[in-house]
């Protein structure tokens, strides 16, 4: 297990159109973690699950949003009717619950919502 | 929001130690002090964090003042790659975390 895994790397998209990104954690962690980053800033939390149930949704998840983790192992996160500005770093990252030690990131996946 | 604040940037030389600094002064008594760093166009990247007590590992040294309201990350030695931007988080045990605008180090030869 080399880390968290994030797929695709990047992904450009016609407006109006849906996407989903896969995200696969840590086999050991029960806490993954998505955030969303545009340039020049830093990451913005987007939602977090500890094991399978989804606890906290941040109020920039729109209904156009969502996200799954529905065996408590990797998680998807979907975006419907993209919009351009949906263009962002989508970023992913794992942690166990019990540690205070530090989240684990993927190298995130690009969208470009053209 | 986030907790901290961070100059916007700061210049090192190679091979000279990196001092960033962070003010928290609302950290509350269970809250650790976190940072990571993150290299562009990769994810963030854990380096340490600490409650208390200074902490050391491979990668940084962390100073936290006796009242806890200001810390500074060390890299001792840093090198060019180590030019990227350093977040500083005060987190809560178990809760997200909340990142600001960070410091950009940039290490020039």
């Amino acid at each position: 297990d080399t880390g968290v895994s994030q797929d695709p790397r990047h992904k450009i998209t016609k407006r109006g159109q849906n996407v989903t990104f896969r995200c696969d954690p840590i086999s050991e962690h029960n806490r993954l973690y998505w955030y969303r980053q545009t340039l020049g800033q830093g990451p913005e939390f987007l939602t977090y699950f500890q094991n399978e149930a989804q606890l906290e949704k941040s109020r920039l998840l729109s209904d156009r949003f969502s996200a799954e983790r529905p065996k408590g192992s990797f998680s998807t996160l979907e975006i419907q009717r993209t919009e351009q500005g949906d263009s962002a770093m989508y970023l992913c990252a794992s942690s166990l619950q019990r540690d205070s030690g530090g989240y684990t990131f993927g190298s995130g996946t690009r969208l470009t919502v053209v | 929001d986030a907790k901290t604040t961070q100059p916007p940037s700061m210049d090192c030389a190679e091979g000279r130690a990196a001092n960033l600094p962070c003010n928290h002064s609302t950290i509350s008594g269970n809250e650790y002090v976190y940072w990571y760093r993150q290299i562009h166009s990769q994810g963030p990247q854990y380096i340490i964090h600490g409650l208390k007590n200074n902490e050391t590992n491979e990668m940084a040294s962390l100073i936290i003042t006796e009242d806890r309201k200001s810390s500074t990350l060390i890299l001792p030695h840093a090198t060019l790659r180590d030019t990227a931007v350093y977040y500083c988080i005060v987190q809560g045990y178990g809760n997200k975390l909340v990142f600001g605008a960070g410091t950009i180090l940039r290490v020039k030869s």
